[in-house]
């Protein structure tokens, strides 16, 4: 079973500055079709978890451009450029590659300061 | 719009039994894979169980292997999950998700509002 493990696994950030968080994996996400196997989601306080990132880089419809993924193999990296109130919540990494079972990171929960 | 909408959680003793329903609508169901997310309160996201878009190819998380069935019935745009002996661990929010493709996806891209199961004495 792949082991993702996130940090930091608190953020909390000024509106306005830039955030990042890590996800490394226990074995390579880089399938032999090129894509890394790796997807971020948002939970939002009270809701249920939505897609942002999928295969590595690649953001869902409707999310907003600040936020950006980047890696490959075992180490990923999710940035917010400039965030903003609506970004607060509880980011999880997802691996994709090796299934079942899809594997989830211990989540990072952004706040505001 | 695609919606998945659970229901069937509640309050149920240990080694009860309980059966919760998704109803999908706006996509064409049957052309996805489809799976159950679940998360204990204060707690990350825990991989249940996936089911094929046919129905005929099912898998499972280990801590559920041999209690919880996943099941779906495509003329009514509804998957199931049957959970039997119900342990203090299965408590949890349950979520419904669609798989990106019709085996299984490399990512899920809808998820349901969720619903809750407690497991208590």
């Amino acid at each position: 079973e792949i082991v993702l493990t996130q940090s930091p696994l608190s953020l909390p950030v000024s509106p306005g500055e830039p955030a990042s968080i890590s996800c490394r994996s226990s074995q390579s996400l880089l399938r032999v079709d090129g894509y890394n196997y790796l997807n971020w989601y948002l939970q939002k306080p009270g809701q249920s978890p939505q897609l942002l990132i999928f295969l590595g880089s690649n953001r869902a419809f409707g999310v907003p451009d600040r936020f950006s993924g980047s890696g490959s193999g075992t180490d990923f990296t999710l940035r917010i450029s400039r965030v903003e109130a609506e970004d607060v919540g509880v980011y999880h990494c997802m691996q994709a590659l090796q299934t079942p079972p899809y594997t989830f990171g211990q989540g990072t929960k952004l706040e505001i300061k | 719009e695609v919606q998945l909408v659970e229901s069937g959680g509640i309050e149920v003793q240990p080694g009860g039994s309980l059966r919760l329903s998704c109803a999908a609508s706006g996509f064409g169901f049957d052309d996805f894979a489809m799976h159950w997310v679940r998360q204990a309160p204060g707690k990350g996201l825990e991989w249940v169980s996936l089911i094929n878009w046919i129905g005929d190819r099912t898998y499972y998380a280990d801590s559920v292997q041999g209690r919880f069935t996943i099941s779906r019935e495509n003329s009514k745009n509804s998957l199931y999950l049957q959970m039997n002996s119900l342990r203090p661990e299965d408590s949890a929010w349950y979520y419904c998700a669609r798989g990106s493709d019709h085996s299984g996806g490399q990512y899920f891209d809808y998820w349901g509002q969720g619903t809750l199961v407690t497991v208590s004495s």
